[in-house]
């Protein structure tokens, strides 16, 4: 059973340019969600991916945007890159089920800079 | 909405003894909790999760945590601490019911920082 992995794990980017963050999910998982976690901060929802359309999104503007494949990975994409968005960037994959929840599993994360 | 609030920014201790890391909620309607553990340069790992049954819920590694509904708490514990506890710990909370896992509102950190 392979775990969640995320690409790049280190990435530095110009303020304005776009960036793209990639993520596979655990085997078996249909569900990915996506958060953001500044320095000395928890981790902040941004948005979540269930079936390829997107499931909920948090507190963050429209240039945060995602994408799911049919084999359940996940991109997520930032355009106009400012400052503040230097953060960590976590992807946790869970499955979705009927009734209840299950828990997330989350990836070792990519580490943003925005210069 | 839901809120979590862990109490302290930073609890130091030294090795072997025991230690409290504190977490309150805010929430309208019924949550499932949790506690994840993060290492340096790491990503989070679950600790130990409360979904319903026995308010007591324990971890492989022997933290436990007491899910108390009428104080709106989930304090994390452990009676003896090792070098190997020093991460840092975020409680989160999730609504109840289907379609909502993996939506986790996390609280600020709590750096434990176990000294010998």
């Amino acid at each position: 059973e392979t775990g969640v992995t995320q690409s790049p794990t280190h990435l530095i980017k110009t303020r304005g340019q776009q960036v793209t963050l990639r993520c596979s999910s655990q085997s078996g998982h249909n569900t990915v969600s996506w958060y953001q976690q500044a320095l000395g901060q928890g981790p902040q929802f941004i948005f979540q991916y269930y079936r390829e359309e997107e499931n909920g999104r948090g507190n963050f503007p429209p240039r945060f945007s995602g994408l799911q494949f049919p084999n359940y990975s996940s991109e997520l994409n930032v355009n106009a890159l400012e400052l503040d968005d230097s953060a960590l960037y976590l992807c946790a994959s869970s499955s979705q089920a009927s009734r209840g929840n299950t828990e997330a599993f989350f990836g070792q994360g990519t580490r943003l800079t925005v210069v | 909405a839901q809120s979590v609030t862990q109490l302290d920014s930073q609890v130091p201790v030294f090795e072997e003894a025991p230690v409290e890391l504190r977490c309150n909620y805010s929430s309208s309607v019924s949550v499932y909790l949790f506690w994840y553990v993060q290492y340096p340069n790491q990503g989070l790992q679950l600790l130990l999760k409360y979904l319903s049954g026995s308010t007591l819920v324990e971890s492989i590694n022997g933290f436990e945590a007491e899910f108390n509904k009428s104080q709106t708490s989930f304090h994390l514990r452990k009676p003896s601490v090792h070098i190997s506890d020093t991460a840092e710990y975020f409680c989160a909370v999730t609504r109840r019911g289907g379609n909502q896992g993996g939506k986790l509102i996390f609280g600020q950190g709590t750096e434990l920082s176990v000294k010998p």
